[in-house]
């Protein structure tokens, strides 16, 4: 199995383009979160999905879209790139969606230039 | 905002020392976990302590939970330095928003 995979590894985006950040695991996991990771600040919640069909906000949602049409995959969207979303993204998956007790599987990550 | 935060932010020590390092929330929790990123990569789950437990061991690792002072410890004993990496604590609300705290930067030197 490979595991939650993220693509690209780097990208530099100019102020208001877009892009999407790709992820896939192969697990079966019902649940599955995009996570940024700010030097100092941890990691911030943006989106998550508990199954096909279903996404809510985190704690970070502003200028992010998600859409999850199948289990497998989770992409994340850049509507316009602002040089505030310069940062490492990194997608998680777990298990199940009832939620507690299930520890998070992670990509290696997707480190995002904004210039 | 951010449920755990992590003491110290960072922390040198020598092979073979013990490490030691906490965390603080602030509202109750099912369960608390912690997880290790080396650098570049991403975080890998280390254990998961729940709140009816009090203490948890995992190889060289060490967990405790205080709920009533709403705080973890996190024990690595006799380090190397394939431990130098950064150790994030998670709480867990059942609320499916695993919050994490900042971090603390663990260095072991030869």
């Amino acid at each position: 199995n490979a595991g939650v995979t993220q693509t690209p590894k780097f990208q530099v985006l100019k102020t208001g383009q877009s892009m999407t950040l790709q992820c896939a695991q192969d697990m079966n996991h019902e649940y599955m979160s995009w996570y940024r990771q700010d030097p100092g600040m941890g990691l911030r919640l943006i989106h998550y999905s508990v199954g096909a069909g279903i996404t809510d906000q985190g704690e970070v949602p502003n200028g992010y879209n998600v859409s999850r049409s199948t289990t497998e995959d989770f992409p994340l969207r850049l509507l316009s790139a602002a040089p505030s979303q310069t940062s490492v993204y990194f997608c998680a998956s777990r298990p199940g969606a009832g939620g507690a007790g299930e520890k998070l599987f992670f990509g290696s990550g997707t480190q995002l230039s904004v210039l | 905002s951010q449920q755990g935060e992590e003491d110290p932010q960072a922390l040198s020590i020598q092979e073979g020392e013990n490490a030691t390092m906490n965390c603080s929330y602030k509202t109750s929790i099912n369960n608390l976990q912690w997880y290790r990123q080396n650098s570049g990569r991403g975080l890998v789950h280390l254990i998961l302590i729940r709140s009816n437990e009090r203490e948890k061991h995992s190889g060289r690792l060490r967990v405790t939970l205080d709920t009533s002072k709403k705080s973890s410890s996190l024990l690595i004993t006799a380090s190397r330095a394939a431990d130098t990496a950064s150790y994030f604590c998670a709480t867990d609300k059942n609320d499916y928003k695993l919050s994490f705290g900042a971090g603390t930067t663990v260095t072991v030197r030869a």
